[in-house]
């Protein structure tokens, strides 16, 4: 089936302590992104992959890392979160870019303490 | 830079209603236009899309968007709802030739029996 996962779904943590949130899609997908989704501001973009290797910011990266070693994988790293990067985030990934579906994951929710 | 305004944050209707979800963009330069819809406690998922051409788009279950150029807007219409499209919708945009995507703040509809 062809799917976005992410894990973990759900992850409570400290503020400062390392931690990351990985997304895999087995489409071949050359684009994949990170999303934020908090109450009344929508989906905001964190940072987004055109290939492996490519990588570039979205609207709202400060506070979080990203790699794309990999075709298949996008991890994001929170290296010192905070309170307010408790969020619902959202992995995607399409063929291309702009003119293309996302196909979305089913969100991981952190709460950060 | 880019935004995307969505009017309403929520809209109730009734069963069999008909029904228009607003969004207007910012930037009158070529554009690229989406509609997601994110059931409960999912991921979002393309309800219809605008790249070129007829600016009458029809998408998955029943809906579909007019893309008006000169009102830099992509109204989202069904003429008759169901209980079952009690969800949230998002209006995104992507300009061409970039990666970055834009999502505006949501609109709740609530279908009521």
């Amino acid at each position: 089936e062809a799917q976005v996962t992410q894990n973990p779904r759900y992850l409570i943590t400290v503020t400062g302590k390392k931690l990351t949130v990985t997304c895999s899609q087995n489409m071949n997908h050359e684009y994949m992104s990170w999303y934020r989704q908090d109450p009344g501001l929508g989906l905001r973009q964190i940072y987004y992959s055109m290939n492996v290797e490519v990588t570039d910011k979205g609207d709202v990266p400060e506070g979080y890392k990203v790699s794309r070693k990999e075709k298949r994988n996008f991890p994001l790293i929170l290296e010192s979160p905070s309170p307010n990067q408790t969020s619902l985030y959202f992995c995607a990934s399409s063929f291309g870019g702009g003119d293309h579906e996302q196909y979305f994951g089913p969100g991981t929710r952190l709460t950060v303490t | 830079a880019q935004s995307v305004t969505q009017l309403d944050s929520q809209v109730p209707v009734f069963e069999e209603a008909p029904v228009e979800l607003r969004c207007n963009y910012s930037s009158s330069v070529s554009v690229y236009l989406f509609w997601y819809v994110q059931y409960p406690n999912q991921g979002l998922q393309l309800l219809l899309k605008y790249l070129s051409g007829s600016t009458l788009v029809k998408g998955i279950n029943g809906f579909e968007a007019e893309f008006n150029k000169s009102q830099t807007s992509f109204h989202l219409r069904k003429p008759s709802v169901h209980i079952s499209d009690t969800a949230e919708y998002f209006c995104a945009v992507s300009d061409s030739g970039t990666y970055k995507y834009i999502f505006g703040t949501g609109t709740r509809l609530k279908v009521l029996a």
